[in-house]
């Protein structure tokens, strides 16, 4: 199947910076990809559909400032965490949509955030 | 508006047939999924089903779907101990192209 790519797997940062976590789709091209969500021991909570060249759609509750997506090719997308604190500690999930498949939704292996 | 859910858990002996249960709310779903989660891990795509088929088999895997009853299983022959994750079956909802997901079944195997 296709690769999607997320880097990094596990990062720990301080309360108060920021951090991006990438998602790179390897073997094909992405118009659309989708930021999760997931707390221990719970399924995985939509929190933002990123379209190329556009702005991200966020679902309700998620703060947009806070967690800013930026989708600038057919490849990548970031979701950059701004003034962490340690209740955004948590599992983040990007999966990417083949633009010509359309049916399957490949996920990449995930970036376990701790901020301390 | 859309809800999947699935039991938490589900313990069977190594060799066993597992079975795990899921149930949705969107009619218009046209694809529906199942994932795997190991630990630390993201999520892997087992099988999906489209709307207008009732059964998919691959290999130790089968998908049953029962539209009526909005009903998805996936059953897993003879069951091995690397089985053991967190399945997640989802839905697409309204075809928008984003996917909700049930609570995730946690499959324990014993030897």
């Amino acid at each position: 199947g296709a690769v999607v790519s997320q880097h990094p797997s596990r990062v720990i940062c301080k309360s108060g910076t920021s951090v991006k976590i990438e998602c790179r789709s390897l073997d094909f091209q992405a118009t659309t990809m989708f930021w999760y969500r997931q707390f221990p021991k719970q399924s995985l909570m939509l929190m933002a559909t990123s379209n190329e060249g556009s702005k991200a759609t966020y679902e309700q509750g998620v703060e947009k400032d806070k967690f800013l997506i930026n989708h600038a090719s057919l490849t990548l997308s970031t979701l950059t965490v701004t003034s962490a604190h340690p209740e955004d500690s948590s599992f983040y999930i990007c999966s990417a949509r083949e633009i010509a498949q359309g049916t399957e939704a490949f996920f990449g292996q995930g970036t376990r955030l701790t901020v301390v | 508006g859309e809800d999947v859910e699935q039991s938490l858990f589900l313990s069977v002996r190594e060799g066993d047939s597992s079975v795990i249960n899921c149930t949705y709310t969107d009619s218009s779903s046209t694809y529906l999924y199942w994932y795997k989660q190991e630990p630390g891990a993201g999520l892997q795509l087992l099988t999906y089903i489209f709307s207008n088929m009732d059964m998919k088999q691959d290999q130790r895997l089968t998908v049953l779907l029962n539209k009526k009853d909005k009903h998805l299983s996936l059953r897993i022959a003879d069951t091995q101990t690397g089985d053991s994750a967190i399945y997640f079956c989802a839905e697409i909802y309204n075809q928008g192209g984003k996917l909700i997901f049930g609570q995730g079944t946690e499959l324990s195997v014993k030897p």
